[in-house]
């Protein structure tokens, strides 16, 4: 298996503007978690999704992020309008089995 | 108290040396916990989960001490190749996942 993609893997974009990262979970996984990793704050729990429902949202910083998982095989997490305090790497991970996340490359976002 | 508190180092050790790391949590009714190891700007990959008698991999062994409540993981005899970030992992009480922030190790040679 391919394991989870990501894309974009670097994204460098300016305050105000669209942002949109995409994970392809590993096939077969049932829940999917989106995360955050800064240097301050550590790896942050955003959102989960058990059989594209989601499940936990409370980390979800405020209203300018989204994210949604339309089928089994893809996800987006959607930031509108962006800001420099977004700046971070975004992590997708898929799981079958508790505990056990197997988490894609990152996607690394710079808002200037 | 955080959720998830270990110390950040980081810890510079020489080849050959046993290390250990401690990890507490403030949630007592958590269920599960695991390791997590980081390799420099890579992403998370599980080390292995902690089970409540205790568990040994090879040169890794992890403790779980529910009564104060930390974890606790030893490398022996470590090689250049265990440097990384080591990431102690609570499952929370929304069925979620919690990260602390790691702990560094460097092993110099």
């Amino acid at each position: 298996d391919a394991g989870v993609i990501q894309s974009p893997r670097h994204e460098v974009t300016e305050m105000g503007q669209e942002v949109t990262l995409r994970c392809k979970p590993i096939s077969g996984h049932d829940y999917l978690f989106w995360y955050r990793q800064t240097m301050m704050r550590g790896l942050e729990l955003l959102i989960y999704f058990n059989n594209n429902v989601p499940i936990d949202d409370s980390g979800m910083p405020e209203d300018r992020f989204s994210a949604k998982m339309p089928n089994a095989s893809f996800s987006t997490l959607k930031i509108q309008p962006s800001e420099p305090r977004d700046s971070a790497v975004y992590f997708c991970a898929s799981s079958l089995v508790f505990g056990e996340l197997f988490f894609g490359e990152g996607s690394r976002l710079t808002v200037l | 108290r955080k959720e998830v508190e270990q110390d950040p180092g980081p810890f510079n050790v020489p080849e050959g040396a046993t290390v250990a790391f401690n990890c507490t949590y403030s949630n007592s009714a958590s269920q599960s916990f695991f390791w997590y190891r980081q390799d420099c700007r890579k992403e998370p990959k599980l080390l292995m989960s902690v089970y409540s008698s205790g568990n040994e991999d090879g040169r890794f062994t992890a403790q779980l001490n529910r009564a104060s409540q930390y974890i606790s993981l030893l490398i022996r005899d470590s090689k250049l190749s265990d440097s990384a970030t080591y990431l102690c992992v609570v499952a929370g009480s929304q069925g979620n996942l919690i990260f602390g922030k790691g702990t560094k190790l460097s092993v110099k040679p």
